[in-house]
């Protein structure tokens, strides 16, 4: 799986929108984006995912660049709920298709 | 409830011992994995199974073993041969994995924090 790099933390004021970035630069044209978060102590939960369209559910939204070399998580009004590390993740097309996890952003919620 | 389960919570091993992490899961998902995750760390995968019966070495199995012998369970054992075990552990699942799961996405069981005694 191609790497991504995520800024190691960042800072939010609760109910302000928080964009989270991901690069990507080495992506290829199969590989789709996965965002997790992790809450302490427990296991990663999915979050979202794209190929090239943005893309929006009840917990974010995925912005995707249009060369596909960079990506953005929005959560669009952080809760102190939200406070975790996230994961922006490359799933390709290789034989045990694993995401391989980098070190996230640690987002913390100020209230 | 559908989902994935891991147990123990809390581990302790003996040095020189083999301890075994179990992990089940209710979802119907043909493929299982094992992650590794050390303080402040990304995780890395220890092992995955496709399919029963199959598994394959992830980035880090020297010093794990793993079985597939049925489709719900993909226990871990930690064997005497890995000198460093302290770590969290996490166990997750998918629909399918391989050249189709681009799009498939994991779920993780709520993981054993290993502590050597």
């Amino acid at each position: 799986d191609a790497k991504t790099t995520q800024p190691n933390s960042m800072e939010s004021n609760e109910e302000e929108p928080v964009h989270l970035p991901c690069n990507h630069s080495t992506i290829s044209g199969t590989d789709y984006i996965h965002w997790y978060r992790q809450l302490p102590s427990q296991g990663p939960e999915y979050v979202i995912h794209g190929l090239t369209s943005n893309v929006n559910n009840r917990m974010a939204s995925l912005a995707i660049a249009e060369d596909r070399k960079s990506s953005t998580l929005i959560l669009h009004r952080a809760t102190l709920r939200d406070a975790a590390v996230y994961y922006c993740i490359l799933r390709g097309t290789n034989a045990g298709n694993m995401l391989t996890f980098g070190g996230g952003t640690r987002l913390m919620v100020k209230p | 409830d559908g989902g994935i389960t891991q147990s123990p919570k809390y581990l302790f091993r003996k040095e020189g011992q083999n301890v075994t992490l179990s992990c089940e899961q209710n979802l119907n998902h043909d493929a299982m994995y094992w992650y590794r995750q050390d303080p402040g760390q990304g995780l890395r995968l220890i092992y995955y199974s496709q399919i029963v019966n199959d598994f394959q070495k992830g980035d880090i199995a020297e010093g794990y073993s793993v079985s597939r012998e049925k489709k719900e369970s993909f226990p871990l054992t930690v064997t005497s041969a890995q000198k460093n075990p302290t770590a969290f552990y996490l166990c997750a699942s998918s629909v399918i994995a391989g050249q189709g799961a681009t799009n498939e996405k994991l779920f993780f069981g709520s993981g054993t924090q290993l502590s050597v005694l």
